[in-house]
């Protein structure tokens, strides 16, 4: 079964270089979630669209931006990055269903490990 | 607020016993979605099983099981006949019906003895 995509995988930046990172969900998923987890922490969640809409804002930085296409792919757009930035950072996907289905699931896909030098 | 405590830092099994993982959470809701990840050396999140709030029936995947008790604000995975590829950081999820995002506990690593 096709999961979710994201690129790149890993990504080596400078400090305050801007970076894109990209994810492709799931076929037929119109929901997609960004969450950043740092080295021994749980994710924390960032932003989610749903129909190419905002839905949902975490505890994103000013700094970064996001938005959905379209095609449904999302791109985290980060600049100015800082040291506390290195991080991997995943994307999640899930049809938005109706009550009681499997819908409600947010599959994850790999993530991409960003280190900020 | 929601919040959702993993009171297990790391647990250790035999391989092939059976191993309980805790975790308690908060809420004022009464309907909402439950949710336990694998997350191996790899790091890829892995679904492992989702409990729906209003569902009394305890969610069961093969080898992994819950204990949901709604009353007491608990979710527990069971894990039968431990492998040597479950060994993983085990995270507990929380998700409102009426936001998006998933509210995750602090983990459990597994640990399978041979």
């Amino acid at each position: 079964a096709a999961g979710v995509i994201q690129s790149p995988r890993h990504l080596i930046k400078e400090k305050r270089e801007t970076a894109t990172l990209k994810c492709y969900p799931i076929p037929r998923h119109d929901t997609v979630y960004w969450y950043q987890q740092g080295p021994g922490q749980d994710p924390q969640f960032l932003i989610s669209f749903y129909e190419k809409m905002q839905s949902d804002k975490g505890s994103i930085p000013d700094r970064f931006s996001a938005q959905q296409f379209s095609d449904y792919h999302s791109e985290l757009n980060m600049s100015s990055l800082e040291l506390g930035d290195s991080a991997l950072y995943f994307c999640a996907s899930s049809p938005l269903g109706v009550r009681g289905s499997a819908q409600e699931t947010q599959y994850f896909g790999p993530g991409t490990r960003l280190l900020v030098l | 607020a929601q919040t959702v405590t993993q009171s297990q830092p790391e647990m250790s099994v035999q391989e092939a016993e059976t191993v309980t993982l805790s975790c308690t959470y908060d809420t004022s809701e009464s309907d909402y979605y439950l949710f336990w990840y694998k997350q191996p050396p790899s790091r890829q999140m892995i679904l492992v099983i989702r409990q729906e709030a209003y569902k009394q029936q305890n969610a069961t995947e093969n080898r992994f099981s819950v204990n949901f008790q709604k009353a007491a604000k608990s979710f527990s995975l069971k894990i039968s006949d431990s492998q040597l590829g479950d060994a993983a950081m085990y995270f507990c999820a929380y998700r409102s019906p009426s936001n998006y995002q998933l509210i995750w506990g602090a983990g459990t690593k597994l640990i399978i003895k041979p």
